[in-house]
């Protein structure tokens, strides 16, 4: 595609529940990232593919958060059990290849845990 | 833990004038460097990359790097309004981006 494409662009759930969260690369990107931005901060870095294999997930809070990428394209997050505080925009980026190809960010999805 | 730091905002400057954005990293490894622009409740865009010592100039924006002293720098010189935005660094310690917290410019007409 023309762009990193995420869906949905806003997701409203209720505390306890599971969500995914999903993400298109640019077509041909193989790297991939996961981010999520609270109001006021940089963005916090989540996870990195590299193809279909996480080559990084030391920035997953913890286990209720999960990762894939099955066809080394697009990626789901998974969040279980949601909690009020992770409530925030989940970013996703892709690049070319490994590390230092510059990296481009699709549109995010806000997350709202009521 | 391998962090950069961005120099405290927000910053104000007149249009016409240079706004300069800085960052201090903190390890000597890393060999890649970004800026990115974030409009209020949008995503991130790049606008400059830097992956060699000295400076990097595109348009209005110079990117300065300098990896003895772990600091990189962008001016936007010729500040318009429309440059108002949170300015994110960004290096690559560890191949997963590694983001600033941001430094907030408003460009005042």
């Amino acid at each position: 595609g023309a762009g990193v494409s995420q869906t949905p662009s806003n997701k409203v759930t209720e505390k306890g529940k599971y969500v995914e969260l999903r993400c298109d690369p640019i077509s041909g990107h193989t790297a991939l990232y996961w981010y999520r931005q609270s109001l006021g901060q940089g963005p916090e870095f989540l996870i990195y593919f590299q193809g279909t294999g996480a080559a990084d997930d030391s920035g997953l809070p913890n286990d209720r958060f999960f990762a894939v990428r099955p066809e080394g394209s697009v990626s789901t997050l998974k969040i279980q059990r949601t909690e009020r505080g992770d409530s925030a925009v989940y970013l996703c980026a892709s690049s070319a290849g490994q590390g230092g190809t510059e990296a481009f960010f699709g549109q995010g999805t806000r997350l709202t845990v009521v | 833990q391998k962090e950069v730091e961005q120099n405290s905002g927000p910053l104000s400057v007149p249009e016409g004038a240079i706004a300069s954005l800085n960052c201090t990293y903190s390890d000597r490894v890393s060999q890649s460097f970004f800026w990115y622009r974030q409009y209020s409740g949008k995503s991130p865009e790049l606008i400059m990359s830097i992956y060699s010592n000295g400076d990097k100039e595109d348009g209005r924006f110079t990117a300065q790097l300098n990896k003895a002293s772990q600091y990189v720098s962008l001016l936007i010189r010729d500040s318009q309004p429309s440059d108002s935005a949170t300015y994110l660094c960004a290096w690559e310690p560890a191949r997963q981006l590694t983001f600033g917290s941001g430094t907030q410019l408003t460009v005042l007409p």
